[in-house]
């Protein structure tokens, strides 16, 4: 089984829907980020959250929300989809470990959206 | 602020030849770098890191080496296989463990 999971893989919405995507991790971590990525751009950190009860905002939040329901799920909501928010979403995870020490990002396989 | 810059791609090689891809980089400090590969249809996965000047980062035959004197972390292979057809990221951490990655660059191999 795969340790980070995103559902759906596929949403095709329209203009003015509320999405929710959700992610999920069975590897332990404290930490959960989602990204979208966009041809030519790359990955940009919409939202990140170093434990359950923190949440913070990334490069580009506006338009999106989230919310950490345990240290093993973290949702990405668009309140009010519009269609420049088609992109591939990407939820990663991360362990706390050591101050100053960088920990691996693992990604999930990603959601493609679609809002027309 | 911090950014990275790939080569454009997208690349595409015979199976065999030798791969290069470009990555520079803008931060202040000591950053630590990553190169990420993204196969067809999944996530992405860390390839290699280095965290301090002049280190290498090697895994699966590619190599990439910390040069802070040309703020670079440029991405090579010997000899590339089809199943190393990917796209590839460049990407760069400076406290509090956020990445800021690159573009992305398409790499194809042909048999």
């Amino acid at each position: 089984d795969a340790d980070v999971t995103q559902t759906p893989r596929n949403r095709i919405t329209k203009t003015g829907k509320r999405i929710m995507l959700e992610c999920s991790q069975t590897k332990g971590h404290d930490r959960m980020y989602w990204y979208r990525q966009d041809p030519g751009l790359g990955l940009r950190l919409i939202y990140y959250s170093f434990d359950v009860k923190d949440i913070n905002k990334g490069e580009i939040s506006d338009g999106y929300s989230v919310s950490r329901q345990a240290q093993a799920k973290f949702s990405l909501s668009l309140e009010s989809a519009i269609p420049n928010q088609t992109a591939l979403y990407f939820c990663a995870t991360s362990d706390s470990g050591l101050a100053g020490v960088y920990n691996e990002q693992f990604f999930g396989p990603g959601t493609r959206l679609t809002v027309l | 602020g911090n950014s990275v810059t790939q080569m454009e791609g997208p690349v595409t090689l015979s199976e065999e030849a030798f791969l290069t891809i470009n990555c520079t980089y803008t931060a202040t400090g000591y950053p630590s770098l990553f190169w990420y590969v993204q196969y067809p249809g999944e996530g992405l996965q860390l390839l290699l890191k280095a965290t301090k000047a002049d280190d290498k980062g090697s895994n699966k035959g590619f190599e990439a080496t910390y040069r802070k004197e040309t703020t670079s972390f440029h991405l090579e292979k010997g000899s590339v296989q089809v199943s190393d057809s990917a796209v590839y990221f460049c990407a760069l951490s400076q406290g509090a463990q956020k990445l800021v990655f690159g573009q992305g660059t398409r790499l194809t191999i042909n048999p």
